[in-house]
C-alpha cells in the first residue's frame, strides 16, 4: 500500500539552527500538509499546500517556517532559527483531494537541545 | 475557535466487548469526520471516516455521525488487545483543509 515517507526519522538540533524536515507524499496525491505534535498534546496543523502554493496556515506558522516542493516528489518543511519549543513529532500527510482521508508519515521527531 | 472534545480516559473494556468512543465538536459547519488510531510514539493512522448523518461500518469498526447534535463516535465490536491506543478524533470545516484535532482517548483491552 502507498504510504508517506518521512526523513529524517530523528533530528538533534542545536538552538539557533536551522533544520530541514523532508516528505514524500503518496504519488497520485495533490494535497499536501504538515503537522506537529508537542509530547503529550493534541496534533496541531501547521500548513497545507496545493498546486505548488500555500492554500491554508494556522498561526503556529509565523515567519520562522517555511515549505517547498522542490521537485516532482518531495515536500520540505523548513525551520529556522530553532527554539527549545519548536521540540515536537513533526507529521507530514497527504490527501488525494481535498475532502479525502489524509494519511501520515511515520513522523520526525526533533530535539531542540 | 474550532474545538474537538473527546474524553481523555483511560476507557479499559475486556477482551472481546464493545469499546464505544465518544467526540463532541464545536464548529457547525463541519463536513468531514475522521478516526486516527495513535500507537504510543507512533504516527496517527487512518481507521475510519465518515461524511454523512448515520452509521457507516467497516469490519469490526463502526462510525456514528448525528450533526444536529455535533457528535460523533467510534464503535469497536470484540475489542482486541491489539486495539489498544489513543484513539483521535479529527474533524474538517467545508472551505478548510486543515484537520482539527481531539486529544484523543485512551484505550485498554485487557485480555
Amino acid at each position: 500500500e502507498p504510504e508517506v515517507t518521512q526523513t529524517p526519522s530523528h533530528q538533534v538540533t542545536q538552538m539557533g539552527q536551522e533544520v530541514i524536515l523532508r516528505c514524500v507524499p503518496i504519488s497520485n496525491h495533490l494535497y499536501f500538509y504538515w503537522y506537529r505534535q508537542i509530547l503529550g498534546q493534541k496534533v496541531e496543523f501547521l500548513v497545507s499546500f496545493y498546486n505548488n502554493e500555500i492554500s491554508e496556515k494556522s498561526e503556529i506558522f509565523d515567519d520562522q517556517f517555511s515549505v517547498e516542493r522542490p521537485d516532482g516528489s518531495n515536500f520540505t518543511l523548513k525551520i529556522r532559527s530553532t527554539k527549545l519549543e519548536d521540540s515536537a513529532m513533526y507529521f507530514c500527510a497527504s490527501s488525494e483531494g481535498t475532502f479525502q482521508p489524509q494519511h501520515f508519515g511515520d513522523g520526525t521527531r526533533l530535539s531542540i537541545l | 475557535q474550532k474545538e474537538v472534545e473527546q474524553n481523555s480516559g483511560p476507557l479499559s473494556v475486556p477482551e472481546g466487548a464493545i469499546a464505544s468512543l465518544n467526540c463532541t465538536y464545536s464548529d457547525r459547519g463541519s463536513q468531514s469526520f475522521f478516526w486516527y488510531r495513535q500507537y504510543s510514539g507512533k504516527s496517527p493512522e487512518l481507521i475510519m471516516f465518515i461524511y454523512s448523518n448515520g452509521d457507516k461500518e467497516d469490519g469490526r469498526f463502526t462510525a456514528q455521525l448525528n450533526k444536529a447534535s455535533q457528535y460523533v463516535s467510534l464503535l469497536i465490536r470484540d475489542s482486541q488487545p491489539s486495539d489498544s491506543a489513543t484513539y483521535l478524533c479529527a474533524v474538517k470545516g467545508g472551505s478548510a483543509r486543515q484537520l482539527t484535532f481531539g486529544s484523543g482517548t485512551q484505550l485498554t483491552v485487557l485480555p
